[in-house]
């Protein structure tokens, strides 16, 4: 069964300090893997795509990096406006569109 | 362009009713997901369609169904609701059938059930 874990659960920054939030990934074939955005109340925004182990994509002070187990959603110089739920998710091998979701990790950035 | 539109964004409604949601794709988009999102579940996968077939299907009891039209929007279904249903109801387009290819979601509709 695919397993997506992302930790912390939770995690309080001050504004510019920079951090990184975890997804661990346990499944069979990889297809995408895929972070997202989501305020309170809304739906979840696309922010990256990742195919394969090495990859990495960046925007504005987010970047995304893939391993073989896990991925990093690095934050570098957080704002306030930057305080969401981030959601991991995978898509396998098999699994057509389906998406297998982490739990999130809320982050909150104080001025 | 116009993003994933969800409606009604808000429903109330009572145990052993029944409930109906809308969803219209981003245009051009042809394949629709249904997720459900709740505080103890998180996010979870209901079914996919893609040109008005259903590709892929979720862990959940037959009271939760779906169809998509021709124009590509869908709509699913719940009856015989129950109180464990309450959620928040999100639908996402994705160009394509297939994988590897990201899904853009609407801003859900939030059901409750009494």
């Amino acid at each position: 069964e695919d397993q997506v874990t992302q930790s912390p659960e939770a995690l309080r920054l001050q504004e510019g300090e920079s951090s990184s939030l975890n997804c661990s990934y346990t499944v069979s074939g990889l297809r995408g893997l895929f972070w997202y955005r989501q305020d309170p109340g809304k739906g979840p925004e696309f922010l990256f795509t990742l195919y394969s182990a090495g990859e990495e994509k960046e925007k504005e002070r987010l970047k995304a990096t893939l391993t073989k187990k896990e991925s990093f959603l690095h934050i570098t110089a957080p704002k306030p406006e930057d305080s969401a739920t981030y959601l991991c998710a995978v898509q396998t091998s098999g699994s057509a569109r389906q998406l297998t979701f982490g739990s999130g990790t809320q982050l909150t950035v104080l001025p | 362009k116009a993003g994933v539109t969800q409606t009604p964004r808000y429903l109330i409604k009572t145990r052993g009713q029944q409930v109906t949601l809308s969803c219209s794709p981003i245009s051009g988009h042809r394949s629709v997901s249904w997720y459900q999102q709740t505080p103890g579940q998180g996010l979870q996968f209901l079914f996919e369609y893609f040109s008005e077939t259903q590709r892929n299907k979720g862990n959940f009891p037959g009271r939760f169904s779906g169809r998509q039209f021709s124009n590509s929007r869908s709509e699913m279904n719940v009856s015989t609701l129950e109180l464990g249903d309450s959620a928040l109801y999100l639908c996402a387009s994705s160009p394509l059938s297939g994988q590897g290819t990201e899904a853009f979601f609407g801003q859900g509709t939030r059901l409750t059930v009494v």
